[in-house]
């Protein structure tokens, strides 16, 4: 089955901007969907495809795909966005659904 | 809004039954454009799709290639919640257990995690 890379750990300044990527070949048939988990906490939907955004999740998180990558951006950082993020997609081979690995995001 | 509430023990013998269950609030596990699913995390696999029950005109299930032929899913319309049994478990199948709603492609809700470990 496919699978999905993403960098294991990524730091970025309060109020910057930072992008988490995501890698694998199902995002060049499939969109890409982010969860943000903090400790101890179950995962939480952040975003998928173009942009779209669950209520109540913030502006400053936005999607963006090409080729076989897919990325998540923060423009402005907040204290409260240090956690681990997750990427996964739909899937052809083997199983119907793929994870990344994840991202643990610092925020310094 | 989608609620979904798990149950189920924490502590499982090797070579024994793994059972969960998750129970929905803001919705029906027979809606035609969701689809149930168990999720698993632990710090060696990650997150790890274990399988899913949809219904769209009859009940329909997938699971991970691995599982096959070890899981079951099943749902409950009577108590509008869904269920997860992994047989023959073994220490490799410590880890957390999540239930997800997924709707358009997405995992947009999640239940709060149980963590099983299998031990003697």
């Amino acid at each position: 089955s496919s699978e999905l890379t993403q960098d294991p750990a990524v730091s970025v300044a309060l109020g910057q901007t930072v992008r988490i990527t995501c890698q694998g070949d199902s995002l060049r048939s499939y969109y890409a969907s982010w969860y943000q988990q903090k400790p101890g906490q179950a995962p939480v939907f952040v975003i998928y495809g173009k942009n779209n955004r669950p209520s109540g999740i913030p502006d400053r998180f936005s999607a963006s795909s090409s080729g076989n990558t897919a990325s998540l951006t923060i423009t402005g950082a907040q204290a409260e966005d240090e956690a681990d993020y997750y990427c996964n997609s739909r899937d052809r081979s083997g199983n119907p659904v793929v994870f990344g690995g994840g991202t643990k995001l610092t925020v310094l | 809004q989608v609620q979904l509430q798990q149950s189920g023990p924490g502590l499982v013998k090797p070579s024994q039954t793994l059972s969960l269950t998750c129970a929905i609030s803001g919705d029906s596990v027979s809606s035609n454009s969701a689809a149930w699913n168990w999720i698993r995390q632990s710090p060696s696999r990650g997150l790890e799709w274990l399988g899913r029950t949809y219904y769209r005109s009859k009940w329909s299930n997938d699971y991970a290639v691995s599982m096959r032929s070890r899981i079951t899913i099943n749902p409950d319309t009577s108590k509008n919640q869904f269920s997860l049994q992994l047989i023959s478990v073994t220490p490799e199948d410590t880890a957390v257990y999540y239930c997800a709603r997924e709707g358009g492609g997405s995992y947009d809700s999640w239940g709060q995690g149980t963590l099983v470990t299998v031990s003697s």
